[in-house]
């Protein structure tokens, strides 16, 4: 079965650098790829989505990246703010019915 | 614009009782809806998801049950508590577009 990677350890940056987050997964390549936010004791937010045959995608801060020969997708956010602290969750499509599979999650510490 | 609503916020119940979480879906029709599961630090577990009304298929064999009964309602139940069915549960939706919208989702402590 499908499986996803993401780094368990949080991730702490200072204010204005780049963070880069990476989501990898085991099995077959999906048709596309999701990176939702989630803060504290709210749900996840959508934030992209990236098909196949993307090879990157951008939206304002973020870019994500989707390498099927690697199995990997990182998702960056340039020049970071503390308001970019939460917990970035990778999703993979898992079946019809837009089903997902999302990857535990990574947390994001944006210091000032 | 679409909304979704999950009731109720916070619920601490004591093992063996019954439980009804409730998700609402406005602003859309014939939505796909799901369950999700969440414990600490753990990623999403999708529990049950509905194509239509009546229309339920189940992801994982567990304590819970879910149910269909109008468009945009999605009901989570269960006949007897677990201690391992607490956690933070969370009721999605998805239109033709590939996203999953999340309600505010419902923190369960069983006791």
């Amino acid at each position: 079965s499908q499986k996803i990677e993401q780094n368990s350890e949080a991730l702490n940056i200072q204010e204005g650098k780049t963070a880069t987050l990476t989501c990898n997964y085991t099995n077959y390549s999906p048709a596309y790829l999701q990176w939702y936010r989630q803060d504290p004791g709210r749900g996840p937010v959508f934030l992209l989505l990236i098909r196949e045959n993307e090879k990157e995608k951008r939206k304002e801060r973020l870019k994500v990246t989707f390498d099927t020969t690697l199995k990997q997708s990182l998702f960056h956010i340039t020049a970071s703010q503390p308001a970019d602290s939460a917990t970035y969750l990778c999703a993979l499509l898992s079946g019809g019915y837009n089903k997902l599979i999302f990857g535990a999650g990574t947390r994001l510490a944006v210091h000032p | 614009s679409q909304t979704i609503h999950q009731w109720p916020a916070t619920l601490v119940q004591p093992v063996g009782s019954p439980l009804s979480l409730e998700c609402t879906v406005e602003g859309t029709s014939n939505p796909n809806l799901y369950w999700y599961r969440q414990a600490a630090g753990r990623g999403l577990q999708l529990l049950f998801y509905s194509v239509g009304i009546g229309q339920i298929s189940s992801e994982v064999p567990q304590n819970l049950s879910a149910s269909r009964p109008q468009d945009r309602q999605f009901i989570l139940s269960s006949k007897k508590l677990l201690l391992s069915d607490s956690g933070f549960y969370l009721c999605a939706w998805s239109g033709l577009a590939e996203t999953q919208y999340f309600g505010p989702g419902t923190r369960l402590l069983v006791l």
